[in-house]
């Protein structure tokens, strides 16, 4: 079974602070790993894409993947109070093109 | 601006009643999913289109078909709502075309979906 592991939260950062968000993934197989934020009531917001072992950045966002440790996380810097959301981490495995999402970690930034 | 659009936005039905939902995109993307989401949960596959091949999930309810006509389009029948079924239907996009990049899907803002 592919699973992809989120710590559901809830995760409260103070306004400023840096979040970060965890997932694990249990197929080694894995290839193309993603972020997603989805408001309440709203559709999943594509933010950060990663491939390679390392860290990405994009603006206040950076995600780090590690291969040896199925390993992905999110780094949210300088959080604001927009930031809170559900972030839903998913994964594609080779040659296929289904994501597999992890169940998601609600994000709260206290102003 | 290229995007994936969902009509109706809300739909309400009645148990048993058959109900159509659509998703176009502007992307010209070639292939498209539908997803099935539950408060609290991640969003569940239901089936998606490589062009214009059908693949069904597994455990997709015999209650669940879709229908691609062209490249734009894509449509989600459900042919006899239970209260169960009651969810977000979200229809995504992917550019398949062999490079890691093709598999970013992106997401239309979906259709909230009451059965009485």
């Amino acid at each position: 079974q592919k699973e992809v592991e989120q710590n559901s939260g809830p995760l409260s950062v103070p306004e400023g602070a840096i979040a970060s968000l965890n997932c694990t993934y249990s197929d080694r197989v894995s290839q193309s790993f993603f972020w997603y934020r989805q408001y309440s009531g709203k559709s999943p917001e594509l933010i950060m894409s990663i491939y390679s072992n390392g860290d990405k950045e994009d603006g206040r966002f950076t995600a780090q993947l590690n291969k040896a440790s199925q390993y992905v996380s999110l780094l949210i810097r300088d959080s604001q109070p927009s930031d809170s959301a559900t972030y839903l981490c998913a994964v594609i495995s080779f040659g296929n093109e289904k994501l597999t999402f992890g169940t998601g970690t609600r994000l709260t930034i206290i102003p | 601006d290229a995007m994936v659009i969902q009509n109706p936005r809300y739909q309400v039905t009645q148990f048993g009643k058959p109900v159509t939902l659509s998703c176009s995109q502007t992307l010209n993307h070639n292939v498209m999913y539908w997803y099935q989401q539950k408060s609290s949960q991640a969003p569940k596959l239901l089936f998606h289109y490589y062009d214009k091949d059908f693949n069904n999930e597994a455990d997709t309810p015999d209650n669940f078909q879709s229908r691609r006509p062209n490249t734009s389009f894509c449509f989600l029948d459900i042919r006899s709502p239970g209260l169960g079924d009651a969810a977000m239907y979200l229809c995504a996009t992917s550019r398949d075309q062999g490079d890691r990049a093709g598999n970013e899907q992106f997401f239309g803002p979906g259709t909230r979906l009451t059965v009485l």
